[in-house]
């Protein structure tokens, strides 16, 4: 079964740095997600993109964070100069915009701000 | 407000027993998901059940959803260690693809 998959696994980086988180999604969908989970914390929405725009956003995304999809297969999300406050699991997700039919999550990227 | 609130928010169980986990939510949903997140691992879709539906079945897992009370519940049958995660509901209030999910329950069965 065709998978999202992520890259780094794990990511650490000092605080004020940029990093670049990147997903593959599914090849055939067309709507890219990104969440986040702070340890012990619920799964929180960031973003979603769909024909290459930002489709709706969550008011976690701000000017610090800009997602990409620079080629035919990737999805990156960036986040400028980072925080602690950074520091989670972060997934991508991908699906085919139907809401009756389930998004597919990547195994994420935990990033750890130092 | 919170949408979609699981509980309990921990439950252990011995291998061959039951489990059942409840969701609650706050807004009118087209549907409700299911999610399991394995240790360290991304969320996986178990179960997806729509509003003008009561009940659903997917192999051991039983889903049934009351709109009335704005609840759903996830029935695990013949529990296995290897059922062992943290399971999450997830609504979809706006239509839009954005998940809202709950804070979810962790589920250890032990063999």
């Amino acid at each position: 079964e065709p998978e999202v998959t992520q890259t780094p696994s794990h990511q650490v980086t000092q605080m004020g740095q940029e990093v670049i988180l990147r997903c593959v999604p599914i090849s055939n969908h067309l709507y890219f997600y990104w969440y986040r989970q702070i340890l012990g914390q619920k799964v929180e929405f960031l973003v979603s993109f769909y024909n290459n725009e930002i489709s709706e956003k969550s008011e976690i995304f701000d000017d610090q964070f800009s997602v990409e999809r620079p080629d035919g297969s990737n999805f990156t999300l960036k986040i400028r100069s980072t925080k602690l406050e950074d520091s989670a699991m972060y997934f991508c997700a991908s699906g085919q915009g139907d809401s009756n039919q389930p998004q597919h999550f990547g195994d994420g990227t935990r990033l750890s701000i130092l | 407000s919170q949408q979609g609130e699981e509980d309990p928010q921990a439950l252990s169980i011995q291998e061959g027993e039951n489990a059942t986990m409840n969701c609650s939510y706050k807004t009118s949903i087209n549907n409700l998901q299911w999610y399991r997140q394995n240790s360290g691992r991304g969320l996986v879709h178990l179960i997806l059940i729509r509003s003008n539906e009561r009940e659903k079945h997917s192999g051991r897992l039983r889903v049934t959803l009351d709109t009335s009370k704005k609840s759903s519940s996830l029935l695990i049958t013949a529990s296995r260690a290897a059922d062992t995660a943290s399971y999450f509901c997830a609504t979809d209030p706006g239509n839009t693809g954005k998940l809202i999910f709950g804070q979810g329950t962790t589920l250890q069965v032990k063999p």
